[in-house]
């Protein structure tokens, strides 16, 4: 079955400081990743994807790299700001177009 | 104009009821996905649905069934409601030709 799974469930970083989120994927057929964020009470909201023939992508503040040897996404957040305190999902595409999620890692920036 | 609603936001309701929730978008667009997020704030996937093919996540209790009555819409109907059933469900759309997701607000559901 897929498995996508997050190795640190929480993150606190000083604002301005840069932020790493990681991510590690089972399926190694999946061939689209994308990052969520989900503010409290709200939806999950696109902040960036990554398709399999890259292993980097930018985006405003934002990077995610993809290792697929090793079958491993990040998230990168430049100068984290408050307003970038949430909880952070990544996701892979089956070739089923259903998306499959991990487990989260709440990220606190502290003023 | 919200791209992606749900109604309702909360929903509050014995064991053994029968309940639905709605979601309309507006996006146009041609897939619709159900998502139920627990209390450790996993999502996983329920339901996705075109006009053309429903996939069943086979871990769904058959209690669940999403109903189209046109591409707009997706509702979801629980039977039989149980105690883990409470959770936040989530619906999403996106256009098959492209592969962002739009997520409503959610609702939250609480059986008591």
């Amino acid at each position: 079955g897929e498995s996508v799974g997050l190795h640190l469930p929480t993150l606190s970083v000083q604002e301005g400081d840069n932020s790493i989120i990681n991510c590690a994927y089972s399926n190694s057929a999946s061939d689209y990743f994308i990052w969520y964020k989900q503010e409290s009470g709200k939806g999950p909201q696109f902040i960036i994807d990554i398709r399999s023939n890259m292993d980097k992508r930018q985006g405003q503040r934002v990077t995610v790299l993809l290792n697929k040897t090793v079958k491993h996404l990040s998230l990168q957040i430049a100068a984290t700001q408050p307003g970038d305190s949430a909880v952070y999902f990544c996701a892979e595409m089956n070739t089923g177009n259903q998306f499959y999620f991990g487990t989260g890692t709440s990220l606190t920036v502290i003023p | 104009d919200t791209a992606v609603s749900q109604t309702p936001k909360y929903l509050v309701t014995q064991m053994g009821n029968d309940k639905s929730i709605k979601c309309e978008q507006n996006l146009g667009h041609d897939t619709m996905y159900w998502y139920k997020q627990d209390s450790k704030k996993f999502l996983k996937i329920m339901f996705s649905y075109n006009n053309k093919e429903l996939i069943i996540n086979e871990t769904v209790p058959n209690r669940f069934s999403p109903k189209s009555p046109d591409k707009a819409h997706l509702n979801l109907h629980i039977n039989s409601l149980e105690l883990g059933d409470s959770a936040v469900y989530f619906c999403a759309s996106r256009q098959l030709s492209t592969d962002t997701q739009y997520f409503g607000p959610g609702t939250r559901l609480t059986v008591l």
